[in-house]
């Protein structure tokens, strides 16, 4: 089973700046078989990102994926009220698709 | 715009089975390319896939569930539903069902609003 260990776990930043957030996968992943959703309390996870660095309909430029060997990144530039949550990565590669335990983006 | 909507017990005792159903509108589960998830999430943890169903290629589970769980489907309801049997407090989950986004078989584009299941006596 492929771990992804997601970092940091708590990410404190103020509106209008920026967040960059990261995950580690324990062995090789395509970065065409890795997505980032978006969960707020008592919601469903949204997806923002899925193949790496393809934006879901209707979710705004200023998110985007990129990859880089084992690591990935999600960056959320110039943050919004909004935009405070917690954040997953998910692989869809191995036959078993699993998720990092996410970081949560508060309010500094 | 397609939409899914978890139903069942909030409420199981342990030892006993789980059963959730999925309805689903605005898209037919029999579609081909396309995959029905079930994922839970334990109290204030992480995401926990459980397996699909898809029309082209069968039910597949997580090997971590696999002796227990089972996906069925109702295509004259357009619903998918989830067995888990012999439950326990660890299987204490908010449940959701899910469907692929287009184009990324394992990605989870559009999901249910979830559904809170607590095993206890």
């Amino acid at each position: 089973e492929i771990v992804l260990t997601q970092s940091p776990g708590t990410l404190s930043l103020s509106p209008g700046e920026s967040a960059t957030l990261s995950c580690r996968a324990s062995q090789t992943v395509s970065s065409v078989f890795l997505a980032w959703y978006q969960q707020k309390p008592g919601q469903a996870p949204r997806l923002l990102i899925y193949g790496g660095s393809s934006r879901a309909t209707g979710i705004p430029d200023r998110f985007s994926g990129s990859a880089s060997g084992t690591d990935f990144t999600l960056t959320i530039s110039r943050l919004e009220p909004e935009d405070f949550a917690v954040y997953f990565c998910q692989q869809y590669v191995s036959s078993v698709w699993t998720f990092g335990r996410g970081t949560r983006v508060e309010i500094k | 715009q397609v939409q899914l909507q978890e139903s069942g017990p909030g409420l199981v005792k342990p030892s006993q089975t789980l059963s959730l159903t999925c309805s689903v509108s605005g898209d037919s589960i029999t579609r081909g390319g396309f995959y029905w998830d079930w994922i839970r999430q334990h109290p204030g943890k992480g995401l926990e896939w459980i397996g699909y169903f898809s029309s082209t290629a069968g039910t597949y589970y997580n090997p971590s569930l696999r002796s227990r769980v089972a996906i069925s489907v109702d295509t004259s309801m357009n619903q998918f539903s989830l067995r888990l049997t012999s439950v326990t407090a660890a299987d204490t989950a908010v449940y959701f069902c899910a469907r692929n986004h287009i184009g990324a078989a394992g990605s989870f584009g559009y999901w249910g609003q979830g559904a809170h299941v607590t095993v206890s006596s």
